[in-house]
This record gives structure tokens, C-alpha cells and sequence, in this order.
């Protein structure tokens, strides 16, 4: 079975440019969550959907950020305008249902965003 | 408030030696207790997890961990480290909505 698809695995962008970052959860699986990872604050939730619904984005950090899911295999993250303290890693992982009471995420293997 | 505090940033250790990696959380209802693993480049890996029942629980890769309520710890511990196992470690607190992740640890194996 493939796991959670995420793309590109690599961006290097200019300040001001718009990111789009995008994710394609296991099949099945009917959440899905956006995590950013710095050295400085770890792994930090960013946004969490539900059935294709966002049930909690708090840890989005500012308007600049925006997460869609438009159907049940696909996500977008979407960075306009980005900044260079926006480099990071972003991981997209997803989770069957109930699966957040299992606690098992799975994650895909992260998109490397360098904001120069 | 949730949170989970890894006191080692990195820890080094020899191949066959034993290992502790150690966590200590805050959580206000009983908590749901994880270990993920990530390799270089890589996403994280579910290791092993603690929902309830016995407080040593067994994870894949020969890792195991023990829930002490008393001491707010969940230690990670694996008798016999493999060269392999050299990645970096995370603890996570969480219930329904959301998992807490702790700093990580990074593990670096000598020969």
C-alpha cells in the first residue's frame, strides 16, 4: 500500500513568492493533519481535518497560512506570502477513522520549505 | 496544559550497549502515550504506545517502555542497541484531537 504522498519533497523560493505545498493521505484514512518541524520548536500542529472538514487550526500561525482539503485524497498547505522563517519541514499525516484514539499517525516523508 | 519535556538532546551510545531515552509529561486526563522514530529524511514511525493495561508495553525494533504515573515518565529502553537505531527519538502525550510531541532525541551509535 502506498503511504502518505507528499510534494515536492524539496522547494527553495524567494520572500514574497506564494508555496504551495500538497498531500495525498491513505486511502481510507479520514484525517489528516499538517505539522511544520524547526529545530528551534520541534514539531508544531498546524491544522487538522476531519472527513475533509478542518476541525481545529489554532497552530496556524498567521493569515499568510492556508490549508483546503477538497475531497477525501488531497490536501494543500499554501503559503502567500512566505517569509524566510517559514523554512522548515513540513510533514502532512493521516489516520483512519478513530485513529487519533490509537494514536498512530502516519506520516509522510516531508516537504523541506527553504525561504531565502 | 500538555506537554512533553525529552531532558537529552542527544545521547550517544555503543552498539550493544543498552539504552534509557527519557520522557516525562504533563497531562491533564490519563494520557495516551507514544514513541515515534524518525530516521534522516524520513517521517515519523509509530515505535510503540500506552493506552491503558499493563505499564510495560513492547514496541517494534526490540523497544520497549514503561509508564510510571507516580513519576509522570515514560521511558523508552531497548536492551541491546543496533547501528541501525541511530535516528532521533520523539515522545508524544495526546488524546482525541491531538498529539503533543516532545523536542527529540537524538540517538548517535558508535561501533
Amino acid at each position: 500500500d502506498a503511504g502518505v504522498i507528499q510534494s515536492p519533497r524539496h522547494e527553495v523560493t524567494e520572500m514574497g513568492q506564494e508555496v504551495t505545498l500538497r498531500c495525498k493521505p491513505i486511502s481510507g484514512h479520514n484525517s489528516l493533519f499538517w505539522y511544520r518541524q524547526t529545530m528551534m520548536r520541534g514539531l508544531e500542529l498546524l491544522i487538522y481535518f476531519n472527513n475533509n472538514v478542518p476541525i481545529d487550526d489554532s497552530g496556524m500561525p498567521e493569515d499568510r497560512f492556508s490549508a483546503k482539503m477538497p475531497n477525501a485524497s488531497f490536501s494543500t498547505l499554501k503559503i502567500q506570502p512566505s517569509e524566510p522563517r517559514d523554512s522548515a519541514v513540513y510533514f502532512c499525516a493521516s489516520t483512519p477513522v478513530g485513529g487519533m484514539n490509537t494514536g498512530e499517525l502516519f506520516f509522510g516523508e516531508g516537504s523541506r520549505l527553504t525561504v531565502l | 496544559a500538555q506537554s512533553v519535556t525529552q531532558p537529552d538532546i542527544h545521547i550517544t551510545v555503543s552498539e550493544g550497549a543498552s539504552l534509557e531515552l527519557r520522557c516525562n509529561y504533563s497531562y491533564g486526563a490519563t494520557p495516551y502515550l507514544f514513541w515515534y522514530v524518525q530516521s534522516p529524511g524520513q517521517g515519523l514511525q509509530l515505535l510503540l504506545k500506552y493506552f491503558s493495561g499493563d505499564t510495560l508495553v513492547q514496541g517494534i525494533k526490540g523497544f520497549e517502555a514503561e509508564f510510571k504515573r507516580s513519576q509522570s515518565s515514560f521511558n523508552l529502553r531497548k536492551p541491546s542497541v543496533h547501528w541501525s537505531d541511530a535516528a532521533e527519538y520523539f515522545c508524544a502525550v495526546g488524546g482525541a484531537n491531538n498529539l503533543f510531541f516532545g523536542t527529540g532525541t537524538r540517538l548517535t551509535v558508535i561501533p
